[in-house]
């Protein structure tokens, strides 16, 4: 089953615009990351956010996590067309204070950028 | 400098018939996992190898799944009695849980058809 909801499930921008996608999830997390999928196909993690964390900077991309929400978004500045791809949260959930690393996917977000 | 590796990258098969897939993780990892992906859904997990032993194993939908890793490297998804419905790609991930990341780096996935 899905724990995360991502929001909105497709995107379509202008190339130098910004993209936003938002995931909420359900449980207690002990991190939360976010994972680009070109063509159906390999995963490429993009940012992990500890829960202890509130904000997270990687190049274009910027990551918030509320855990009173528990919601997380992700930001990419400057969009190019080559950030076409899917766009995944993925969740750590917490247990017995240790990671379990078993990663619960959200649904995804579909982003286009056009040239 | 290998990452995560799979094989077949495509898997054709009939209705009834015995797969087996097999994930290379990257050298020294000691945790692996299996995903499933269907279309247009984000991965759902299968199951958790720490090590030669199945930590998880609680997204196996059915007793037609196993998995093994007897040597604490190569594992290998068997599926018997294939059925329409477990068509999907099958992903593999690996990490090292020597340090603190948390992070997984997946293969490119097998594309599995039931016909």
């Amino acid at each position: 089953s899905q724990q995360g909801e991502e929001d909105p499930q497709a995107l379509s921008i202008q190339e130098g615009e910004n993209a936003t996608m938002n995931c909420s999830y359900k449980t207690s997390i002990n991190n939360l990351q976010w994972y680009r999928q070109n063509s159906g196909r390999g995963l490429v993690h993009l940012i992990l956010i500890r829960s202890n964390e509130r904000e997270k900077h990687s190049g274009r991309l910027r990551v918030t996590l509320d855990t009173s929400k528990k919601s997380s978004s992700l930001l990419i500045t400057a969009s190019r067309a080559a950030d076409t791809a899917s766009y995944f949260c993925a969740t750590d959930a917490l247990g017995g204070g240790t990671s379990y690393g078993k990663l619960t996917f959200g649904q995804g977000t579909i982003l286009t950028v056009h040239p | 400098g290998a990452g995560v590796s799979q094989t077949p990258s495509n898997k054709v098969t009939e209705k009834g018939k015995y797969v087996e897939l097999r994930c290379d993780p990257i050298s020294g990892h000691t945790a692996l996992y299996w995903y499933r992906q269907s279309l247009g859904q984000g991965p759902e997990f299968l199951i958790y190898f720490q090590g030669t032993g199945a930590a998880d194993d609680s997204g196996l939908p059915n007793d037609r799944f196993f998995a093994v890793r007897p040597e604490g490297s190569v594992s290998t998804l068997k599926i018997q009695r294939t059925e329409r419905g477990d068509s999907a790609v099958y992903l593999c991930a690996s990490s090292s849980k020597r340090i603190s990341t948390d992070t997984q780096y997946f293969g490119p996935g097998t594309r599995l058809t039931v016909l």
